[in-house]
């Protein structure tokens, strides 16, 4: 089983500003690799596939990087809907397929 | 618009039974692997089932293997999960999502609003 490791757990950002989030995997997974966003009470929105693909309806401030085992998803301008908990799941190996722990991104 | 809406949860007993269902609605249901996810209070995100768009293959998560069945109903556009044997550690908020890629390579898009289970005696 791939293990998927996101760092950091928390992290404080003021509104207007850049937020850098990374996403590790136990072993490769090319650019299999997916980010979710969950805001509370809510269900996961999917943000990025393969890597970096923005999906339908995504800003273009969302972006993601990285391939292999190191990854990065990039909030270049942080709006206050961003504020939310961030996952990464990989889907190069399954069953079965694996998520990270979350970033949670709060307001500074 | 795409629509999942999930039902059946509640609050159960240990070693009791429950089965979710999903109502699809908004695309072609019959043309979609589809998954079930949970999330455990204050927790992260855990795959446990996926079926593919006919029925003909099923996977599991080791954590719900031989106690979990996904299964669907492409006349009536609907998915399930029957849940035997449920466990504390089976409390959390269940997730039908739907397969977006292709048969190798695929993730989860989109999600439904979700659906309490708890296990508690």
């Amino acid at each position: 089983e791939i293990v998927m490791t996101q760092s950091p757990a928390t992290l404080s950002v003021s509104p207007g500003e850049r937020a850098t989030l990374s996403c590790r995997a136990s072993q490769s997974v090319s650019s299999n690799l997916a980010w979710y966003q969950q805001k509370p009470g809510q269900a996961p929105r999917l943000l990025i596939y393969d890597a970096s693909t923005r999906a339908t309806g995504i800003p273009a401030r969302f972006s993601g990087s990285g391939s292999g085992t190191e990854f990065t998803l990039t909030i270049s301008s942080l709006q206050s809907e961003d504020f939310a908990v961030y996952s990464c799941q990989q889907y190069n190996n399954w069953p079965p397929y694996t998520f990270g722990q979350g970033t949670k991104l709060e307001i500074k | 618009q795409v629509q999942l809406v999930e039902s059946g949860g509640g609050v159960v007993q240990p070693g009791r039974s429950l089965r979710l269902s999903c109502a699809a609605s908004g695309f072609t249901f019959s043309n979609y692997g589809m998954h079930w996810v949970r999330q455990a209070p204050g927790k992260g995100l855990e795959w446990v089932a996926l079926i593919w768009f006919d029925g003909t293959n099923k996977y599991y998560a080791d954590s719900v293997k031989g106690r979990f069945t996904i299964s669907r109903d492409n006349s009536k556009n609907t998915l399930y999960l029957q849940m035997n044997s449920l466990r504390a550690e089976d409390t959390a908020v269940y997730y039908c999502t739907r397969l977006a890629g292709n048969r190798v390579y695929n993730w989860f898009d989109p999600w439904g609003q979700g659906i309490l289970v708890t296990v508690s005696s």
